[in-house]
């Protein structure tokens, strides 16, 4: 099975600046998606960003960006201009159409956001 | 905005006592599934379902765990017999096929077995 490997269990940054999440993952796939996904405290699971493997360029949405680093098997999060509002659990996350559609999940980046 | 529903959203049980977990999945979704979180440690894949079927489970998905979806809104999880193990957040989730490949979650079901 897949691995995702998320190294960083706590981060915290400043309101209005910038951190960069880090994940990894294991596969010898060449077709997969990537995801963060973001969970605030006792809320659901939302999508933040998302990959597609055959991708080169970088997604970004709004202050969210990604650096994909396919050989490397590195997909890290960055968030810019940090607000109050990005403090919550992030879970890095690596789909394969080859297995189900299964979802394998990071164990989760705690992002602590100081005013 | 749709979204996938969960209830209850906490239930306590007495080990060996069977616990059904409902979730409503967003309407036009095709896939399901049901994840857990043990508390401090990461989400964890139990099974999919599609076209009215298992399409994968994980070895967490053993005998005492089943899902159903058995009027065409509701897909649950029934635990037969639970453990003080079973304890854990669960997530219930849909994904409208595989082109969009993005996973809606409910808020979840704490289960917490005495």
């Amino acid at each position: 099975a897949q691995t995702v490997t998320q190294s960083q269990p706590e981060m915290s940054v400043q309101e209005a600046e910038t951190v960069t999440l880090s994940c990894t993952y294991d596969t010898s796939e060449s077709d997969y998606y990537l995801f963060w996904y973001k969970q605030p405290p006792s809320r659901q699971m939302i999508l933040v960003i998302r990959q597609e493997a055959y991708k080169q360029q970088n997604a970004t949405e709004n202050r969210f960006s990604v650096n994909f680093q396919k050989a490397a098997k590195s997909f890290s999060l960055k968030i810019s201009d940090s607000q109050l509002g990005d403090a919550a659990m992030y879970f890095c996350a690596y789909r394969s159409p080859n297995t189900g559609n299964q979802f394998y999940f990071g164990t989760g980046t705690s992002l602590t956001v100081i005013p | 905005e749709p979204e996938v529903t969960q209830t209850p959203s906490h239930q306590v049980t007495q080990m060996g006592q069977e616990v059904i977990l409902r979730c409503v999945p967003i309407s036009n979704h095709l896939y399901f599934y049901w994840y857990r979180q043990i508390l401090g440690q990461k989400v964890e894949f139990l099974v999919s379902f599609y076209n009215n079927e298992i399409s994968e489970k994980s070895e967490i998905f053993d005998d005492q765990f089943s899902v159903e979806r058995p009027d065409g809104s509701n897909f649950t999880l029934k635990i037969r017999s639970t453990k003080l193990e079973d304890s854990a957040m669960y997530f219930c989730a849909s994904m409208m096929n595989t082109n969009t490949g993005e996973l809606f979650f409910g808020e979840g079901s704490r289960l917490t077995v005495l």
